[in-house]
């Protein structure tokens, strides 16, 4: 089955620099790479998600990459504020999802 | 629209008791899940259905049962609860035009915390 690894397993940058969070998989035939926000004590929320067909995906301060051939994808935080300070969860797959084991980032004001 | 639901939020059961949790959602969604969330770890899939009567096992099935009569609900079943069952379980749906059209966004619900003494 597949096989998700996260890292850092935790990651502290001051407001305004930026996070990179890598992941990688197993599974060639995994084609979905989504990105989860998760609050202390809330629900997993998506934040980005990409399909193998892409490279690259951005929306606002948050992207995402992809490179198939050495089967990691990395999120990518610009312009960290407080509000992101959360626990991010990476996650691949084809028919189900594999999590990687999450990061905690802090954003020190 | 409410979105993804559950019952209980939190509950306590002594080892060997038995118990159903409810997950239902309002948004016509074909793919339903459960997922176990262990603290500081990630999500781990225990089941998962693609439609009504149709469910399959995920990664850490054992000590569990699911049903799916209708599209809306998908409850957990655990039998004979054990301390290794503590945890945090969220249910999910998805829609999925297709299955070669592969997965897609996953919304999650509040989740249940269940602890077993």
């Amino acid at each position: 089955g597949e096989n998700v690894e996260q890292h850092p397993s935790t990651l502290s940058v001051q407001e305004g620099d930026s996070a990179v969070i890598k992941c990688t998989y197993s599974d060639s035939a995994s084609n979905y790479f989504p990105w989860y926000k998760q609050e202390l004590g809330k629900r997993p929320q998506l934040i980005i998600d990409i399909r193998s067909n892409v490279g690259e995906k951005k929306d606002q301060r948050i992207a995402v990459t992809l490179n198939k051939t050495a089967k990691h994808f990395s999120l990518h935080i610009t312009e960290t504020q407080p509000e992101d300070s959360a626990v991010y969860f990476c996650a691949a797959g084809l028919r189900q999802l594999t999590f990687g084991s999450g990061t905690q980032l802090t954003v020190l004001p | 629209n409410a979105g993804v639901t559950q019952t209980p939020k939190f509950r306590i059961l002594k080892i060997g008791q038995s118990m159903t949790l409810q997950c239902a959602q309002d948004m016509n969604h074909n793919y339903m899940y459960w997922y176990r969330q262990d603290p500081g770890m990630g999500l781990k899939l225990i089941y998962y259905s693609v439609g009504a009567g149709i469910t399959d096992k995920g990664e850490v099935p054992n000590g569990y049962n699911v049903s799916r009569s209708t599209t809306e609900d998908f409850p957990l079943r655990l039998e004979l609860a054990a301390p290794s069952q503590t945890s945090v379980y969220f249910c999910a749906s998805s829609y999925n035009i297709w299955e070669g059209a592969g997965l897609s966004t996953q919304y999650f619900g509040p989740g249940t915390r269940l602890t077993v003494l």
